[in-house]
């Protein structure tokens, strides 16, 4: 099991490029999370999808597409990239147990937009 | 909406001091409670976690227990050791899809 996979692990973008940050799980699970993670503000929720074909926003989804045509993958596009998008992004996957739904996250891609 | 409040860091403590994380959440219905753990230049890895009220989460020494009255979910440990070294994130889930509401981490530092 490799659990939940992201990359690239380092990117640097200029202004108004455009690209696709790739993210998998193997766990069949069937909810998948995009996060960022900036500095004193935890990580907030970009997008999120509860199954294959269905996805919705999050708390942040200005400037990100997702989409979801698989069980296994979820990626996240910059459609024009911004400096104000440099940040750690981590995906995460769960299912539902008892309630509890616990999520596992991803090692991160760590982008900077100049 | 729901919300996270953690105590500010970062936390410095010696070898084998005693650890207190304070969180405490809003909420309009029953969550679930969670610590999850970052190492350095590492993803997220849950700690521990709570469902109900009066539960208590406890995992590699540390502790925490869910507080309805006071809408608490502190972490506790007994004596941290150095390579308890971490950010520490609080977070809570209510809604179906798994949204996960994070607290700004705080920044633990134990020394030698």
């Amino acid at each position: 099991n490799a659990g939940v996979t992201q990359t690239p692990k380092f990117q640097v973008l200029k202004t108004g490029q455009s690209m696709t940050l790739q993210c998998a799980q193997d766990m069949n699970h069937e909810y998948m999370s995009w996060y960022r993670q900036d500095p004193g503000m935890g990580l907030r929720l970009i997008h999120y999808s509860v199954g294959a074909g269905i996805t919705d926003q999050g708390e942040v989804p200005n400037g990100y597409n997702v989409s979801r045509s698989t069980t296994e993958d979820f990626p996240l596009r910059l459609l024009s990239a911004a400096p104000s998008q440099t940040s750690v992004y981590f995906c995460a996957s769960s299912y539902s147990a008892l309630g509890s739904y616990e999520q596992y996250f991803g090692p991160g891609t760590r982008l900077t937009v100049t | 909406g729901d919300s996270v409040t953690q105590m500010e860091g970062p936390v410095t403590l010696s070898e084998e001091a005693f650890l207190t994380i304070n969180c405490t959440y809003t909420a309009t219905g029953y969550p679930s409670l969670f610590w999850y753990v970052q190492y350095p230049g590492e993803g997220l890895q849950l700690l521990l976690k709570a469902t109900k009220a009066d539960d208590k989460g406890s995992n590699k020494g540390f502790e925490a227990t869910y507080r309805k009255e006071t809408t608490s979910f502190h972490l506790e440990k007994g004596s941290v050791q150095v390579s308890d070294s971490a950010v520490y994130f609080c977070a809570l889930n209510m809604e179906y899809g798994n949204k996960l509401v994070f607290g700004a981490g705080t920044i633990l530092r134990v020394k030698s």
